[in-house]
């Protein structure tokens, strides 16, 4: 079936550092892409999507470029804040029993 | 505003009690869901709905039944032959089709066995 790959562990950087979380995915057909976004204690928003290939998300200040040539959907950030530290989700949609696929996210944490 | 509610925010049972969690959403979403999430597991779906009186199993359906009797509401049963329930619940809603839908969600009620 379909599924989501993030890169593994949580990610730990400097304010004003560049932030890249990578995602791969597995998928039939033609997947709708999604970053979502978890703060402590509550529930996920969506941050950025794209629909089709080189199609680009963006969304305060993140973006995300649907590569179909090498199955990914990398997020990136130039210059983090505090305020960006929280949980990122990649999902895509799986045509077949229209549900969405989550990969297993990563802590992202920004220090001062 | 609209929005998803789920309650409560904080459950605990003891074990070999079922227990039902809370979704309603005004969003006049056809689609509803709902998420298991553990720390390291990502999020795992339970049990989603596309319409009134229709539901399908995910990934994790074992020990949790729902139903789907309005539109507004999903609630999920967490019965006691789920054998692991500690977790946090999330639930969410979409309009029907997610490939170019997002699905919203709820803050989650965080589920404890005593």
């Amino acid at each position: 079936g379909d599924s989501v790959t993030q890169m593994e562990g949580p990610v730990t950087l400097s304010e004003e550092a560049f932030l890249t979380i990578n995602c791969t995915y597995t998928a039939t057909g033609y997947p709708s892409l999604f970053w979502y976004v978890q703060y402590p204690g509550e529930g996920l928003q969506l941050l950025l999507k794209a629909t089709k290939a080189d199609d680009k998300g963006s969304n305060k200040g993140f973006e995300a470029t649907y590569r179909k040539e090498t199955t990914s959907f990398h997020l990136e950030k130039g210059s983090v804040q505090v305020s960006d530290s929280a949980v990122y989700f990649c999902a895509l949609s799986d045509y077949g029993n229209n549900r969405l696929a989550f990969g297993k996210g990563n802590q992202v944490v920004v220090i001062p | 505003d609209g929005g998803i509610t789920q309650s409560p925010k904080y459950l605990f049972r003891k074990e070999g009690q079922n227990v039902t969690l809370s979704c309603e959403q005004n969003l006049n979403h056809d689609a509803m869901y709902w998420y298991r999430q553990d720390p390291g597991q990502g999020l795992r779906l339970i049990y989603y709905s596309q319409i009134v009186n229709d539901f399908q199993k995910g990934d994790i359906a074992e020990g949790y039944s729902v139903s789907r009797e309005k539109k507004e509401s999903f609630p999920l049963t967490v019965t006691s032959a789920q054998k692991n329930p500690t977790a946090f619940y999330l639930c969410a809603s979409s309009l029907r089709d997610v490939s170019y839908n997002e699905q919203f969600f709820g803050p989650g009620t965080r589920l404890t066995v005593l």
